[in-house]
Order: C-alpha cells, then structure tokens, then sequence
C-alpha cells in the first residue's frame, strides 16, 4: 500500500536553530516528491519539488533533499515566522490513479 | 496567491441538505483536483478532472459528485450531508495531468 510517513510529528525550536524534517515513503510509480507548507485554516503553498534521488533545491532558509525511500527539508536559523506545518506528497500516476498522497505533517513551532 | 480560487469560504448547513463548492483554477491550467481535509484524516484526494474528462478518483463516496466545465472551473457537488462530511475542502490545478498542483484556500463545510 502507497504510504507516506513524516516524523517528528511536532518539532519546537528556538530561533536561530536548525533542524530537519524527515519524509519516508513507500510507493509505487513514484513521480515527484512535493513540499508544501500549510498555515491554520489556509491552503497549502507549494515549496519544492524534487524528481531523483540526490536532487536538492533550496529557497532561503529552507533546503529540500531527496533519497530513494525518504525526503528531508532542512531548515537553518529557522525564524518565527516559519512557523507552520510542513507537508510532504507524493506523485503517484498512472492508470487510474492520478494523485498525491499526503503524509500528515510536521507542526513546526519557532520561538523568538 | 496561488491563482486558484474557491467558493465560498466558509458553508453552515445541516444534515441531509446538498451544497455546491466552486473552483476556479490558475490561468492556463488543464487539471483540477479535489481533497479533502479533517482533524483526523489529513488531506485526502478525491477526485481529478483533465480538461473536462474525469481522469481519477480516491476514496470519494457516492453522494459527492464534480464535473469540469468547458471554461475548466470545477465545481463539486455534495449531497444527504452527514456531520462527518465538516471538513476543510481543496481544489489544487496544475498545468497538465502531473506534476506539481497548486492549491486554493479553500472552503470550510460545517454541517450541523
């Protein structure tokens, strides 16, 4: 069964310190690897999208990697208004199926 | 702003009435998506439209229907709602039958 599984389910830093979220998966037909960040009550915001293992893309303090089984966003000198959950997807197509399967995110809380 | 629109915001209705949620998707996209969002479930995929021919379905139940129109805004059609079927309601659309989907902000069901 396609399977996607984030952990930690919550993370709580400090400003300035960097941590990782991790993103594992299990599927079939894999095509592309998604990051997304949702705000309370909004609409996830497309972050990144990675293709192959080894692939990295970066957008200000946020870093996205890839391996075969499992995706990390890094994040460095995260600040307070990183605040969000953090959702990771993956393209799963074709035949029937045509979709994304989410895992169910990473809550990530930044004090000042 | 992602370019994809959705109404309304917010829908309070009751048990066993029928509501129509309306999505409009970016300039130039052919795909439109709909998910499902709870508490307890995450985002769930339920169904997916290419340029006006329906193209995948998840875990949708058979009082909820879409259609995609000739000018290619989406609207899906819930029907005998059930308290369980509050929830947070996404459309995402993306330029063609894969790849990365960009999402709307959504409309918030309660059914009571």
């Amino acid at each position: 069964e396609d399977q996607v599984t984030q952990s930690p389910e919550a993370l709580r830093l400090q400003e300035g310190e960097s941590s990782s979220l991790n993103c594992s998966y299990t599927v079939s037909g894999l095509r592309g690897l998604f990051w997304y960040r949702q705000d309370p009550g909004k609409g996830p915001e497309f972050l990144f999208t990675l293709y192959s293992a080894g692939e990295e893309k970066e957008k200000e303090r946020l870093k996205a990697t890839l391996t075969k089984k499992e995706s990390f966003l890094h994040i460095t000198a995260p600040k307070p208004e990183d605040s969000a959950t953090y959702l990771c997807a993956v393209g799963v197509y074709g035949g029937a199926t045509n979709k994304l399967i989410f895992g169910t995110g990473t809550l990530l809380a930044v004090q000042p | 702003d992602s370019g994809v629109t959705q109404t309304p915001k917010h829908l309070i209705t009751a048990t066993g009435q029928r509501v129509t949620l309306r999505c409009s998707p970016r300039s130039g996209d052919l795909s439109v998506y709909w998910y499902q969002q709870s508490l307890d479930q995450g985002l769930q995929f339920l169904i997916h439209y290419y340029n006006g021919e329906e193209r995948a379905k998840g875990n949708i139940l058979e009082r909820f229907s879409a259609q995609q129109f000739p000018d290619l805004h989406s609207e899906l059609n819930l029907s005998s709602l059930e308290l369980g079927d509050s929830a947070l309601y996404f459309c995402a659309s993306s330029p063609r039958e894969a790849g990365t989907q960009y999402f709307g902000p959504g409309t918030r069901l309660l059914v009571l």
